[in-house]
């Protein structure tokens, strides 16, 4: 069956880190690109991050220079480690896999809450 | 505020159709960058709907259809039905962020 399982959310304190993962199963990550989206409770989605099959990576503003994406291809996951956390990145974190049409996101994970709070 | 403009809510009763707006500008719709759109259920992961402006995922009834033009884009969904009313997001590139974006969504009620 081809989907995503991500994982890794938790509770953890403003300045904290914290590291989520994304399992694939039917494809192979390093195959397409993938990426993180987050929406925070009440607001829309927001794209955080993309790491593409060539190895490049990408960050929305907001998360630049805090988190980073990474990919094991021999686990077929894709992680997001997530550093200096703030409230404002409290939110459910959904993984999404780059859609061979170009430009969108065709499978998603279920999500994983990340709440950061004191 | 979200880069895509979409209306907050919209809501129709079961049997009828709404349409959903989204509007850009000419860093990203009207740049020419396609627009996808998404329909996120209460309790379930976002879906792709609509994908490149107006094609539908194997799966997607035809009763939802999207076009494209210029820096706006529309979502129409005819034959409402109860299990139709959630959250609707349209989603494009921009280049001047040089990241995807979304439209901060439209929550659809069937009354």
């Amino acid at each position: 069956e081809v989907q995503l399982v991500d994982s890794g959310g938790g509770l953890v304190q403003p300045g904290g880190s914290l590291r989520l993962s994304c399992a694939a199963s039917g494809f192979i990550v390093s195959g397409t690109y993938m990426n993180w989206v987050r929406q925070a409770p009440g607001k829309g989605l927001e794209w955080v991050s993309v790491m593409y099959s060539a190895g490049t990576t990408s960050y929305a503003d907001a998360v630049k220079g805090r988190f980073t994406i990474s990919r094991d291809n021999s686990k077929n996951t894709v992680d997001l480690h997530m550093n200096s956390l703030r409230a404002g990145d409290t939110a459910v974190y959904y993984c999404a896999r780059g859609g061979t049409h170009g430009g969108n996101f065709d499978l998603w994970g279920r999500g994983t809450q990340v709440t950061v709070s004191s | 505020q979200s880069v895509l403009t979409q209306p907050p809510s919209v809501s129709g009763a079961p049997g009828q159709s709404v349409t959903l707006s989204c509007t850009g500008s000419s860093s990203n719709l009207g740049a020419g960058f396609d627009v996808h759109w998404y329909q996120h259920l209460p309790g379930t992961p976002p879906k792709l709907l609509i994908y490149l402006n107006n094609n539908r995922p194997s799966g997607v009834p035809d009763r939802f259809s999207a076009s494209k033009s210029g820096a706006s884009a529309s979502l129409a969904i005819t034959g409402l039905q109860p299990e139709d009313e959630g959250d609707y997001y349209c989603q494009s590139y921009d280049s001047s962020l040089s990241n995807w974006v979304f439209g901060g969504g439209t929550k659809l009620t069937v009354l």
